[in-house]
């Protein structure tokens, strides 16, 4: 039982460059989140999918667009990265969305050049 | 603005001793909170959950809620080094998105 994973685990992007957070849960859970952390901000949710087939902005959606590609999967683009954009991702899941606990994946450290 | 709010830190409590973390929240129909701890470098851990008032044991951590003052709080008995992490505190404001809003997190640092 792997939990929540998270690809890749490190990135380095030139600006204007693209691609893909991936992100997977085994825990047969219905929501999952996106999340960056960057120093002095705490933990900011760019997008969420509270359950299979919806998804919703979060507090800081600009640049990013997300998939819920089928229960287990929740993948985060970059279409256009940009150096603000240079942070550290976690993926979360929650049995269901709202009054539950949520876990987290290892996290991606991505930078923009 | 929904707000959930502690004090940064660094707090340093010496081994063994009791270390106690605060959090306020702005919300008074708030319904459920959490505890997460995150090493440096790490993801959160959840390690508490708590949605009633009154106190939650859960081995050597103690979460304590209460509704009227806004507040919850985290006690860590008998703290070890292997304490020493970011806690950071998660609450549900109870509000029709229902997403969980977390405070930037205290640093406790357990003193050997």
């Amino acid at each position: 039982n792997a939990g929540v994973t998270q690809t890749p685990k490190f990135q380095v992007l030139k600006t204007g460059q693209s691609m893909t957070l991936q992100c997977a849960q085994d825990m047969n859970h219905n929501s999952m989140y996106w999340y960056r952390q960057d120093p002095g901000m705490g933990l900011r949710l760019i997008y969420y999918s509270a359950s299979e087939g919806t998804t919703d902005k979060g507090e800081v959606p600009n640049g990013y667009n997300v998939s819920r590609l089928n229960k287990r999967e929740f993948s985060l683009r970059l279409e256009s990265a940009a150096p603000s954009q240079t942070s550290v991702y976690f993926c979360a899941s929650s049995e269901v969305h709202g009054n539950n606990e949520q876990f987290f994946g290892p996290g991606t450290r991505l930078t923009v050049l | 603005q929904k707000e959930v709010e502690q004090n940064s830190g660094p707090l340093s409590v010496p081994e063994g001793a009791i270390a106690s973390l605060n959090c306020t929240y702005s919300d008074r129909v708030s319904q459920s909170f959490f505890w997460y701890r995150q090493y440096s470098g790490k993801s959160p851990e959840l390690i508490m959950s708590i949605y009633s008032n009154g106190d939650k044991e859960d081995g050597r951590f103690t979460a304590q809620l209460n509704k009227a003052s806004q507040y919850v709080s985290l006690l860590i008995r008998d703290s070890q080094p292997s304490d020493s992490a970011t806690y950071l505190c998660a609450v549900n404001p109870g509000n029709r998105d229902d997403k969980i809003i977390f405070g930037k997190g205290t640093r406790l640092h357990i003193l050997p």
